[in-house]
This record gives structure tokens, sequence and C-alpha cells, in this order.
């Protein structure tokens, strides 16, 4: 699977929007990314994935750059409840080991009144 | 709707102790179910993977063992306890055949003393 790199951490204002980077320079064509989140002592939250295009769901968009070298997740309007750690995470379509995710140590995004 | 359960939710054990910690999947049928293990401060680490009944692949040699002995159970064990095995217990789910979406119990808590 592809490396990703992300900042160890970032600050947003609540109300703002959040916009977390993620660099996937060796990602392969058939690659999708990932993107999920922890909050303190929970299990990991899907958030949203993509290939090529631009996604869009309930929770935040993805927006992946031409070359697919990298990518944005962008939480419109971030509440104090996204403070999490942001795990961005490339992978073929099920890969290896049936389908396993790698976490990395993802991005510690703090969202302030 | 599907829902992931584990159970307990934290725990304290003497070393040399055994263990077991329990998921159960709803709403689902023939999951692949995982364990993983997060250590204090560190990236999710995969156990265990389990295609169907009694199909179980370990990633990581050690003295832990994984079982899944109906459709939507799968349990963690280990004969005696070991310091290192202190940490965040998380199990997951993803539909067999799919997209590599995978969702999170809530974890358990191991502190081994």
């Amino acid at each position: 699977d592809a490396k990703t790199t992300q900042p160890t951490s970032m600050d947003c204002a609540e109300g703002r929007a959040a916009n977390l980077p993620c660099n996937h320079s060796t990602i392969s064509g058939n690659e999708y990314v990932y993107w999920y989140r922890q909050i303190h002592s929970q299990g990991p939250q899907y958030i949203i994935h993509g290939l090529k295009n631009n996604e869009t769901n309930e929770m935040a968009s993805l927006i992946i750059t031409e070359d697919r070298k990298s990518s944005t997740l962008i939480l419109p309007h971030a509440t104090l409840r996204d403070t999490a750690v942001y795990y961005c995470i490339v992978r073929p379509p099920r890969g290896g080991s049936q389908g396993n995710l790698i976490f990395g140590k993802g991005t510690k995004l703090s969202v302030k009144p | 709707s599907q829902t992931i359960h584990q159970w307990p939710a934290t725990l304290v054990q003497p070393v040399g102790s055994p263990l077991s910690l329990e998921c159960t999947v709803e709403g689902t049928s023939n999951p692949n179910l995982y364990w993983y293990r997060q250590a204090a401060g560190r990236g999710l680490q995969l156990l265990f993977y389990s295609v169907g009944i009694g199909q179980i692949s370990s990633e990581v040699p050690q003295n832990l063992s994984a079982s899944r002995p109906q459709d939507r159970q799968f349990i963690l064990s280990s004969k005696k306890l070991l310091l290192s095995d202190s940490g965040f217990y998380l199990c997951a789910w993803r539909l067999a055949g799919s997209s590599d979406t995978q969702y999170f119990g809530p974890g358990t808590r191991l502190t081994v003393l």
C-alpha cells in the first residue's frame, strides 16, 4: 500500500472550515484514498473515500488533486466534537489481508472555541 | 442497520492471567472481522482477521489467539497476559465483497499490571 504523510497536528477555530492535507505521492492508479477519524478513547470512524473524483457526504468533502499525489479532507464547519485524530489511508481495492487497513500516526485536529 | 458490540469496555488484569474479549456484529451476514490493537500513543496494529467461521489469519505472532465460533462472533484470547499486552483493543467488520470500508466497535481498554 502507498505511504501517506500527514501533519502531526492542526488547530481550527469552531465554525470555520478545517482542511486536512495528505500526501501520497507513490499512489498507484487503482488505489483509493480513505479517511477515518478517531475521537479520544473511541474506535475509528469511517468518514469518506475516493479514487480520483472529488467526493462529498454528510460529514465531509474529499478533494483529490488531478495527479492524485495528494488530497485534502474538508470539514466545512468544524465543531468542538470534530476534535480527533484524522487518518489518511491509501490502499488498492480489496487488497492484501482481506481488506485490512494500515493506520499511520494521523493528524491530531484540535477545534478551539 | 448494522451495529458492533465489544465487551468488556475496560479490563484490568494481572500478568499471567487469561484473557477473553468478545465482539459481536448485528444486522449483517458473513462479515469479514478484524482485531486491532492500539498501544498508548501509537497507531493501530492489525492482529487477526477472519473471512468466515473457524477461519482465522494472524498478522503478528504473539501470545494472543482469536476464534470465530459463530458467523457474527469474534473472540480474542490469551492464556497468559504480558505487560506488553496492555492497550486499546478494537474489533471491526467489513461487508465481504464490497468496498474496503471497515466499521469499528467501541473498543476494550486493557491494562495488565
